[in-house]
């Protein structure tokens, strides 16, 4: 079985600041890890992924995220905030062993002061 | 354009009566999924189908029921055995090949008066 866990159901930055959000998981098997944006009232859109490979992932709108098997950890970050920033993220995991389906964290909101 | 369509975006239903859900793809993917997303809850699974004629229960199945007739349709209903029905829907489909990259529908959000 795998979980999620995003620290802070709340973030606030203010414009132009470093975004963190944080995702820890618990898997049995290697994971494959996703971080999944959502604007009000829409369906989810794939930030980026984290199959095999290099650790240090690069994403859309200049998000990255690193995969830290040590600490169970694949942390999203943006090194400086935009208005436009302003969403819930999700942080998601599936096992790379088979067929397995895709696990959510409960989300963090991002806010984005001026 | 490929994508989800999913319809209607607002629905509003009684109690003790049934709704279906529309979601339709022609994004050519075999698997497709419906979640349930309520505040702070973050997404859970009602529902998975992988093929055509089959599918499995999610991790919050009772009260729903699926069907996957086509591969581009795998419509929700939900019915009055669901306690608490009012929440936000999501539709998502993956192809098996792209390790299980979902991509996901504008969502329905249904109310129950």
């Amino acid at each position: 079985a795998q979980s999620v866990t995003q620290l802070g159901s709340h973030v606030s930055v203010s414009e132009g600041a470093l975004v963190l959000l944080r995702c820890n998981y618990s898997s049995s098997v290697p994971p494959y890890l996703f971080w999944y944006v959502q604007y009000p009232n829409q369906g989810l859109q794939l930030l980026l992924k984290y199959t095999t490979g290099a650790t240090l992932v690069k994403g859309i709108n200049g998000f990255e995220a690193e995969f830290k098997k040590s600490e169970t950890s694949f942390h999203l970050t943006k090194p400086s905030a935009h208005m436009s920033d302003a969403a819930e993220y999700f942080c998601a995991v599936t096992l790379n062993s088979g067929y397995s389906t895709l696990t959510f964290g409960k989300g963090t909101m991002l806010l984005v002061s001026p | 354009d490929g994508g989800i369509t999913q319809s209607p975006k607002y629905l509003f239903r009684k109690e003790g009566q049934n709704v279906t859900l529309s979601c339709e793809q022609n994004l050519n993917h075999d698997a497709m999924y419906w979640y349930r997303q309520d505040p702070g809850q973050g997404l859970r699974l009602i529902y998975y189908s992988q093929i055509v004629n089959d599918f499995q229960k999610g991790d919050i199945a009772e009260g729903y029921s699926v069907s996957r007739e086509k591969k581009e349709s795998f419509p929700l209903t939900v019915t009055s055995a669901q306690k608490n029905p009012t929440a936000f829907y999501l539709c998502a489909s993956s192809s098996s090949g792209r390790l299980n990259e979902q991509f996901f529908g504008p969502g329905t959000r249904l109310t129950v008066l």
